[in-house]
């Protein structure tokens, strides 16, 4: 089956340690988007990527960093400089950028 | 300004009614894209229906279909037939412009189907 995994879909850090969260695809999309969702809120882009080795960042990138290495793979760290990291991290994928977004499951990240 | 206005928190249904979420959205574009998103309490975000700025026809798929009011800058998506399991939350996005890689996502509406 194509689809979207994020892994793990819960997870827990204590504060001031960098956690990774892990996005893969089998859809042979080009583009690969990381968001976030607080409570009550819609989603806000925080890092993008058209295609490998390249990325770009999205409205709130600042305490985030994130590579892609392979097409299939785009992982999301969350470091210790990002202030309120708390939140649910959905990954998403197209075709090519500009196209319709897929989402995987998300993670939900709780600092202790 | 919000580029993506959802004025309705929450929003019931009778099963097996017609029901009409309200989006409206802000753009100076001439080329952008509208989208409906449907989430359940899983989490996931399940696209559902996209209309193009272009796009004369209301894009429909199944019971899903988009009221697109261009000079209005509406976007209103209209569910027949409503099904318990389409209890969820629902959430408006815009592209702006053709390639653009962000989505400018509204702040949801939570719909419940009443039996």
């Amino acid at each position: 089956d194509g689809g979207i995994t994020q892994s793990p879909k819960y997870l827990f850090r204590k504060e001031g340690q960098n956690v990774t969260l892990s996005c893969e695809q089998n859809l042979n999309h080009d583009a690969m988007y990381w968001y976030r969702q607080d409570p009550g809120q819609g989603l806000r882009l925080i890092y993008y990527s058209q295609i490998v080795n390249d990325f770009q960042k999205g409205d709130i990138a600042e305490g985030y960093s994130v590579s892609r290495e392979k097409k299939e793979s785009f992982p999301l760290t969350v470091t210790s400089a990002q202030k309120n990291p708390t939140a649910f991290y959905l990954c998403a994928s197209s075709i090519v950028r500009g196209d319709t977004q897929y989402f995987g499951p998300g993670t939900r990240l709780t600092v202790l | 300004a919000q580029k993506i206005t959802q004025t309705q928190p929450g929003m019931f249904v009778q099963e097996k009614e017609a029901v009409t979420l309200d989006c409206t959205y802000d753009t100076s574009d001439q080329s952008y894209g509208l989208f409906w998103y449907k989430q359940p309490s899983s989490g996931e975000m399940i696209f559902l229906i996209y209309q193009g700025s272009y796009d004369e026809q209301n894009a429909t798929e199944g019971r899903y279909s988009l009221n697109f009011q261009k000079a209005r800058k509406s976007a209103n998506l209209v569910i027949s037939a409503s099904q318990l399991g389409d209890s969820a939350m629902y959430f408006c996005a815009m592209r702006e412009g053709a390639g653009a890689n962000n989505l400018f996502f509204g702040t949801g509406t939570r719909l419940t189907v009443i039996p």
